[in-house]
């Protein structure tokens, strides 16, 4: 099993561009996130998803969109991106029930600048 | 809302000593508690975690962590550090366990810990 992968590792962009991040998992999880890492604020989920094609907001939802159109997939799309948007973006995924109810299992981690 | 805080932003500590990271949580009712770990460059890895049961809980890698309800902590704990636990620690908190939370977690600031050889 690969666990949970995301795609690219990094990216810069510039101010008002677009990009999507993909992230994939590979373990028939339920639920998926996506959290920004910025330093001394720990992370902080953007959005959540309990199922294809149902998302939610999370703590800090502004400048983000999501789309979960296959179990297995989660994208996270940047439409006009900002400096404030630099940060190291997380997916993650758990499952709904059984012995690892609410663990959560992390990707690799997107680095994105944002000039 | 719930609110986890981590004291130590940042813990510098020799080879052999002993280690103690404070977490702290705002939510009093049911909770799930973890403690995540991150290696320089890598992603989040779980070190424990608390559900139920005994409130002291053994993880990874010599570490352990005690729940006290009454003081609303979740301390991580390992008895004798080694240079390979460099690495920033962060402590986890989903509320409303077993409700509709939907595994969301709320995170701690996060713990640098540095240790020298």
């Amino acid at each position: 099993n690969a666990g949970v992968t995301q795609t690219p590792k990094f990216r810069v962009l510039k101010t008002g561009q677009s990009m999507t991040l993909l992230c994939a998992q590979d373990m028939n999880h339920e639920y998926m996130y996506w959290y920004r890492q910025d330093p001394g604020m720990g992370l902080r989920l953007i959005h959540y998803s309990v199922g294809e094609g149902t998302t939610a907001k999370g703590e800090v939802p502004d400048g983000y969109n999501v789309s979960r159109l296959k179990k297995q997939n989660f994208l996270l799309g940047l439409e006009s991106a900002a400096p404030s948007q630099t940060s190291v973006y997380f997916c993650a995924s758990s499952q709904r029930g059984g012995s690892s109810y609410n663990e959560q299992f992390f990707g690799p981690g997107t680095r994105l600048t944002v000039l | 809302a719930q609110s986890v805080s981590q004291h130590n932003h940042h813990v510098i500590l020799s080879e052999a000593a002993s280690l103690e990271l404070g977490c702290n949580y705002s939510y009093g009712g049911t909770v799930n508690l973890f403690w995540y770990v991150q290696y320089p460059g890598q992603h989040l890895q779980l070190l424990l975690k608390y559900f139920s049961g005994d409130p002291l809980v053994k993880g990874i890698k010599g570490f352990e962590a005690e729940f006290i309800k009454s003081k609303f902590s979740f301390n991580l704990r390992k008895p004798s550090v080694q240079w390979s636990d460099t690495a920033e620690y962060f402590c986890a908190v989903n509320d409303n366990a077993g409700g509709t939370s939907y595994g969301k977690l709320t995170f701690g600031q996060g713990t640098i810990l540095t240790v020298h050889p």
